[in-house]
């Protein structure tokens, strides 16, 4: 059985920190990883993604990946209320394994 | 205004009936899923498709069916043979088929309660 492992949180971050969030997975040949972010009541929202070992920018977010370890993470720069959510990660190709999310609240 | 378009938004279902649930995509993707979602967990997979007239289970299919006659439309039947349907159900699409790699897009959502 895949299994994709993520902190439920809740994680709080004071606005303007750097919130960070973690992910390992379980299937060593895994290819492909992706953050969602999901408010409350609504559906997942694609963040990022990332297939190769290293560091991935995008705006305020960062995706890092570690094959090796088995461990992927996101970072958010320069925290914001809005980024409070909860955050799923997800490995795979075609069919995704998603973890339970890490609730993130950013405290003003 | 591309987009993947579920409903209904809400649904309610009473004993030993089986509901509807529809997913239509304008993205032009070949792929598209099923998921539920209940509270505190992840999102499972029910069904998914690759091609139109192809499906295949996913990790929890059992109480449900699917269709793909066209590439656009996904809809997904909960029978009354699947005993604890209040969840979350959240339908994606993707670029790319088998073996593809492309991210996957969720729509809104139908959430299925019992009456």
């Amino acid at each position: 059985q895949k299994e994709v492992e993520q902190n439920s949180g809740p994680l709080s971050v004071p606005e303007g920190a750097i919130a960070s969030l973690n992910c390992t997975y379980s299937d060593r040949g895994s290819q492909s990883f992706f953050w969602y972010r999901q408010y409350s009541g609504k559906s997942p929202e694609l963040i990022m993604f990332i297939y190769s070992n290293g560091d991935k920018e995008d705006g305020r977010f960062t995706a890092q990946l570690n094959k090796a370890s088995q461990y992927v993470s996101l970072l958010i720069r320069d925290s914001q209320p809005s980024d409070s959510a909860t955050y799923l990660c997800a490995v795979g190709v075609e069919k995704l394994t998603f973890g339970t999310g890490t609730r993130l609240t950013i405290i003003p | 205004d591309g987009g993947i378009t579920q409903s209904p938004k809400y649904l309610f279902r009473k004993e030993g009936q089986n509901v509807t649930l529809s997913c239509e995509q304008n993205l032009n993707h070949d792929a598209m899923y099923w998921y539920r979602q209940d509270p505190g967990q992840g999102l499972r997979l029910i069904y998914y498709s690759q091609i139109v007239n192809d499906f295949q289970k996913g990790d929890i299919a059992e109480g449900y069916s699917v269709s793909r006659e066209k590439k656009e439309s996904f809809p997904l039947t909960v029978t009354s043979a699947q005993k604890n349907p209040t969840a979350f159900y959240l339908c994606a699409s993707s670029m790319g088929s088998r073996g593809s790699n492309q991210p996957q897009h969720f729509g809104d959502g139908t959430r299925l309660s019992i009456l």
